[in-house]
């Protein structure tokens, strides 16, 4: 079975502190997909990233970037310099080849004080 | 704006009712994909649709249903509502390929309320 941990209930800090969002996965395809979403308090789900179990590159966009390692079943977000803005309820979710539903964490609620 | 669309974003009705809850994929997606967002369960997938046929099922109540027409759009229908089905409901879409999912883009998700 398929299953993501994000042990952060919620996190608050300052506006500028930098902040790291934990998800740990667990899983037993070869081949699998992850992905974060943040949800503003408006409500929707926006797409943020996708990265496939193949591709153990950090990325960064802008002020988010992305830490993968395959070995401890990890891919933690983190967001510097953060911003009110950034304020949401931040959701990891995974998905395994040939599965086609994406199986949610139960999502870390961030908020930035300014 | 993700392209997927979904209305009505809120509805309330009492309990014992039958609501029909509509999404509209993003342009080429052939991919419809139902969640359930609750404040105990969290984020739990429902149902895909692919290309007008029904591809994966999750933790769909035998009291809802869903459907894809020819034109890509989907239904879910929610009958003999309970409280407990009060949740905002999310579709999502992708494609073209049904073999993987290639990032899951989520309409604004509608809000129902059972009273």
């Amino acid at each position: 079975a398929q299953k993501v941990t994000q042990a952060q209930t919620e996190i608050s800090v300052v506006e500028k502190e930098d902040v790291t969002l934990d998800c740990v996965y667990e899983t037993r395809d070869t081949t699998y997909y992850l992905f974060w979403y943040k949800q503003p308090p408006s409500g929707e789900l926006v797409f943020l990233i996708r990265r496939n179990s193949f591709d153990e590159q950090n990325e960064i966009s802008g002020r988010y970037s992305w830490n993968f390692q395959k070995s401890t079943s990890s891919f933690n977000f983190t967001i510097t310099a953060s911003q009110v803005v950034d304020s949401a309820v931040y959701f990891c979710a995974l998905s395994g080849m040939g599965a086609q539903k994406l199986v949610f964490g139960q999502g870390t609620r961030l908020t930035i004080n300014p | 704006d993700s392209g997927v669309t979904q209305t009505p974003k809120h509805l309330i009705t009492a309990t014992g009712q039958r609501v029909t809850l509509r999404c509209s994929p993003r342009s080429g997606d052939l991919s419809v994909y139902w969640y359930q967002q609750s404040l105990d369960q969290g984020l739990q997938f429902l149902i895909q649709y692919y290309n007008g046929e029904e591809r994966a099922k999750g933790n769909i109540l035998e009291r809802f249903s869903a459907q894809q027409f020819p034109d890509l759009h989907s239904e879910l229908n929610l009958s003999s509502l309970e409280l407990g089905d009060s949740a905002l409901y999310f579709c999502a879409s992708s494609g073209p390929n049904p073999g993987f999912v290639a990032e899951a883009f989520f309409g604004q998700g509608t809000r129902l309320t059972v009273v």
